[in-house]
């Protein structure tokens, strides 16, 4: 079945640090990958979706791209702010009977200090 | 912001006893989902709907019930509450031929 797997966390950065969380997929089809965003006591927002191979999203600085060949879809920011502090999770949709069945990896909290 | 509220936020109930949540939406979007969120499992789906009356299985359903009687309320049941279903609980909408899910602001639910 479809799987996700994501980079361990936490992760701690300091201020205007280069960030990547990666995230590897096992999937059947050609499926879209998203990363969501989860603020603290907030719900999932979407941060960027690609929907093929070799597709770039991007949103509020941060990018990752649809490899298919090392079936990965990292996210990667040049510069973080404290504000990015939140948990970040990368998914990937299966549709059945028309309705998008997300598949999430487990999760990486990042801390951003001053 | 998608039009979706969850209530109640916060419930902290015995185990055996019943438990309803409900999702509410404004978008009239056709397919709802209801998610569960625990640490070191991102989320999992436990069951969705795509119409009035048609709903079906996810990944985690054992112990859950729903049903969805009009396009905007999509109700969680947990018949006999137990601690391994104490979590966070969150909907989520899409409309035909998106592929973006927009999600509610959970429900945390304590099953002592």
């Amino acid at each position: 079945g479809n799987s996700v797997t994501q980079m361990e966390g936490p992760v701690t950065l300091s201020e205007e640090a280069f960030l990547t969380i990666n995230c590897t997929y096992t999937a059947t089809g050609y499926p879209s990958l998203f990363w969501y965003v989860q603020y603290p006591g907030e719900g999932l927002q979407l941060l960027l979706k690609a929907t093929k191979a070799d597709d770039k999203g991007s949103n509020k600085g941060f990018e990752a791209t649809y490899r298919k060949e090392t079936t990965s879809f990292h996210l990667e920011k040049g510069s973080v702010q404290v504000s990015d502090s939140a948990v970040y999770f990368c998914a990937l949709s299966g549709a059945f009977q028309g309705a998008q069945k997300l598949v999430f990896g487990q999760g990486t909290r990042l801390t951003i200090n001053p | 912001d998608a039009g979706i509220t969850q209530s109640p936020r916060h419930k902290v109930t015995e185990t055996g006893t019943p438990v309803t949540l409900r999702c509410h939406q404004t978008e009239n979007h056709r397919y709802m989902y209801w998610y569960r969120q625990d640490p070191g499992h991102g989320l999992r789906l436990i069951h969705y709907s795509y119409g009035v009356k048609d709903t079906d299985k996810g990944e985690v359903s054992d112990g859950y019930s729903v049903s969805r009687s009009k396009t905007e309320d999509f109700l969680l049941t947990l018949e006999s509450a137990t601690s391994s279903q104490t979590s966070v609980y969150f909907c989520a909408i899409t409309g035909v031929y998106q592929d973006t899910q927009y999600f509610g602001p959970g429900t945390r639910l304590t099953v002592l």
